[in-house]
């Protein structure tokens, strides 16, 4: 099984400034990963695939990147509803898929 | 807009079963892969296993025992069996849709809003 591991566990950033947020997989997933962006309350939304693809509606702010066992999220000039947990999950090695365990970003 | 909805018993005794239904609007079950992922309390993400429309299936191996996931396509539903149940299946799940990226797996488009089920006497 291929371990996901998101660091930091929480990220203290102002609004306007921005964000980097990390995912590192015990083994090579090639460029099969995704991002999730979850608010309390709500169920996980997809903001990237393929690593680097921003999904339908998602404002170009957010980027993805990397491949093989290292991915990066950068958010840009954070919005206040940006302020949420974000996972990332691999689809190269599986079942299972498997998730990090999330990244929170709060308002500093 | 796809939509999904899960519905089914908020609370299930241990040694039971728990079952939950999705049912997909805005959309066909047809040609997608739907999966049951799971929430903890303390907000780690669990995949279940998913149902092709075909009916096909792929369960995580650590639950695989215990788990069924069918499909009804005629009612653009699917659904979710887990047998024996203890206090550690006590999470939120989730059905979502997966998009196949080429030969490789599925990343969720798609999610419920989630169904709450606790496992207690």
């Amino acid at each position: 099984e291929t371990v996901m591991t998101q660091s930091p566990g929480t990220l203290s950033v102002s609004p306007g400034e921005g964000a980097t947020l990390s995912c590192r997989a015990s083994q090579s997933v090639s460029s099969n990963l995704a991002w999730y962006q979850q608010k309390p309350g709500q169920p996980p939304r997809l903001l990237i695939y393929g690593a680097s693809t921003r999904a339908t509606g998602i404002p170009a702010r957010f980027s993805g990147s990397g491949s093989g066992t290292e991915f990066t999220l950068t958010i840009v000039s954070l919005q206040s509803e940006d302020f949420a947990v974000y996972y990332c999950q691999q689809y190269n090695d599986w079942p299972p898929y498997t998730f990090g365990q999330g990244t929170k970003l709060e308002i500093k | 807009q796809v939509q999904l909805q899960e519905s089914g018993p908020g609370l299930v005794k241990p040694s039971e079963t728990l079952s939950l239904s999705c049912t997909v609007s805005g959309g066909s079950i047809g040609s997608y892969y739907w999966s049951w992922i799971r929430q903890y309390p303390g907000k780690g993400l669990e995949w279940i296993g998913y149902v092709f429309y075909t009916g096909s299936t792929f369960y995580n191996p650590s639950l695989k025992s215990r788990v069924t996931v069918s499909v009804d396509t005629s009612k653009n539903q699917f659904s979710l069996k887990m047998t024996s149940v203890t206090a550690a299946d006590t999470a939120k799940y989730y059905c979502a849709r997966g998009s196949r990226d080429g030969y490789f797996g599925d990343h969720f488009d798609y999610w419920g809003q989630g169904a709450m089920v606790t496992v207690s006497s």
